[in-house]
């Protein structure tokens, strides 16, 4: 992987449903992984740092996980709620790259 | 609110025009990186200063300048603009390194419109 890719690129999930998607990226040379939720017409807000292979992080019901010896980071969200609805972005520090995002809605 | 300033909100200009894009980062925050995000792209990193440092570079155009100063604001300066450069301009800050695992806070952008 040269870049960093995001998978899904959209999602759409009932109120209450839980979810989860994938940023990988490139393992060679990693230093720490980045994720941020990203609100229509708002800036991008800082979720997790994560720098060690086997972190877990977790906010509320936001979660993450990373692997950087497959070069894999995870994003759980628990029961989610129509406030949960925004672009999840991920960035790996070893080039500046960022994701293109997932776009999750949640329906009420 | 982030703590991270951005100005002005909104820029409309011609194509050949030289724009000056300011950041105030949040207190205390050394780093400072300069990203843009263009129609139907994501976030393209653009170049970081450390305490009035360059300390990387990504894709920016030759075109396009920036520097910290002693109070750490910063300046993006963005000369012979053509219609390609329209895009929102973030700011960031962090208190050290990204690759040391501190956070990153955006400000609010500038919307640059070349007309």
């Amino acid at each position: 992987i040269l870049n960093v890719e995001q998978s899904p690129q959209s999602l759409h999930v009932q109120e209450g449903d839980s979810t989860n998607f994938t940023c990988s990226f490139p393992s060679s040379n990693f230093y720490a992984l980045h994720w941020y939720r990203w609100e229509t017409a708002k800036s991008p807000e800082a979720l997790f740092v994560m720098t060690l292979n086997g972190d877990e992080k977790k906010k509320g019901r936001i979660s993450a996980t990373l692997n950087t010896k497959e070069g894999y980071s995870y994003l759980y969200i628990k029961g989610s709620q129509p406030e949960d609805s925004a672009t999840y972005l991920c960035a790996s520090t070893n080039q500046f790259y960022f994701g293109t995002g997932t776009s999750l809605t949640v329906i009420p | 609110d982030s703590g991270v300033t951005q100005t002005p909100k909104h820029l409309i200009t011609a194509t050949g025009q030289r724009v000056t894009l300011r950041c105030s980062p949040r207190s205390g925050d050394l780093s400072v990186y300069w990203y843009q995000q263009s129609l139907d792209q994501g976030l393209q990193f653009l170049i970081q200063y450390y305490n009035g440092e360059e300390r990387a570079k990504g894709n920016i155009l030759e075109r396009f300048s920036a520097q910290q100063f002693p109070d750490l604001h910063s300046e993006l300066n963005l000369s012979s603009l053509e219609l390609g450069d329209s895009a929102l301009y973030f700011c960031a800050s962090s208190r050290g390194q990204l690759v040391s695992g501190y956070e990153q806070y955006f400000g609010p952008g500038t919307r640059l419109t070349v007309t």
